[in-house]
């Protein structure tokens, strides 16, 4: 079974750029999330999306990041623009939708604005 | 609102000796408690997870955990460490079981010598 895939692995960008994060969740898995994790720290729900719908997306930064998922499958995590603060890994995990935290993570997107 | 707190960022542990890794909770209802383990550039994977079942729960790779209602805490323990186990672990606490509402630990790093 495929595990849950992201694109790219590493993005190195300038402040104030723009980037994007890809993410396709393991087949069949309805929910899916967007975790923000700073060196250091434990990752942070971002947004949850339930199928193509918002879940939560109450601790996203919305003036400067948007995610979505048109089509109930893959999703992509937009920043704009970046912040130094940023720079963290955005991880991508996936659920059946039963929940317990029996979330299914990727490997990652490390991204450092300089 | 619900916090975890792993006691220790780093710990070190010689090959074959136990491993014992810290998480204490807080929540203002039942609990669901959860150990991940992130291995060097990889997503986390589920290690083990307590759901108000038995108190005391294995995981993979020999890892138990022992939820301790008196004491709020949830430690994580290997008998015998494996150089292989040298990864970060993270504690992680629900107070429902929704994924929407997992907060993580900042991790402990633990490092196996030879």
């Amino acid at each position: 079974e495929a595990g849950v895939a992201q694109s790219p692995r590493y993005k190195i960008i300038e402040k104030r750029q723009s980037v994007a994060f890809w993410c396709n969740p393991i087949s069949g898995h309805a929910t899916l999330y967007w975790y923000q994790q700073i060196l250091g720290q434990g990752p942070k729900l971002l947004i949850q999306f339930q199928n193509n719908g918002v879940v939560d997306d109450s601790q996203l930064p919305k003036d400067r990041f948007s995610a979505e998922r048109l089509k109930g499958v893959d999703s992509t995590l937009k920043i704009q623009p970046a912040k130094l603060e940023d720079s963290a890994v955005y991880l991508c995990a996936s659920s059946l939708g039963g929940n317990w935290g029996e979330l299914f993570f990727g490997e990652g997107s490390r991204l450092t604005v300089l | 609102a619900q916090s975890v707190t792993q006691l220790g960022s780093h710990v070190s542990v010689s090959e074959g000796a136990l491993v014992l890794l810290r998480c204490n909770y807080s929540s203002s209802v039942p609990p669901y408690l959860f150990w991940y383990v992130q291995y060097p550039n990889q997503g986390l994977q589920l290690l083990l997870k307590y759901t108000s079942a038995a108190t005391l729960v294995k995981g993979i790779n020999g890892f138990e955990a022992e939820f301790k209602k008196s004491e709020t805490s949830f430690h994580l323990t290997k008998p015998s460490a494996h150089m292989s186990d040298a990864a970060e672990y993270f504690c992680a606490v629900t107070p429902s079981g929704s994924a929407r509402q997992l907060t993580f630990g900042s991790g402990t790093q633990l490092t196996v010598l030879p």
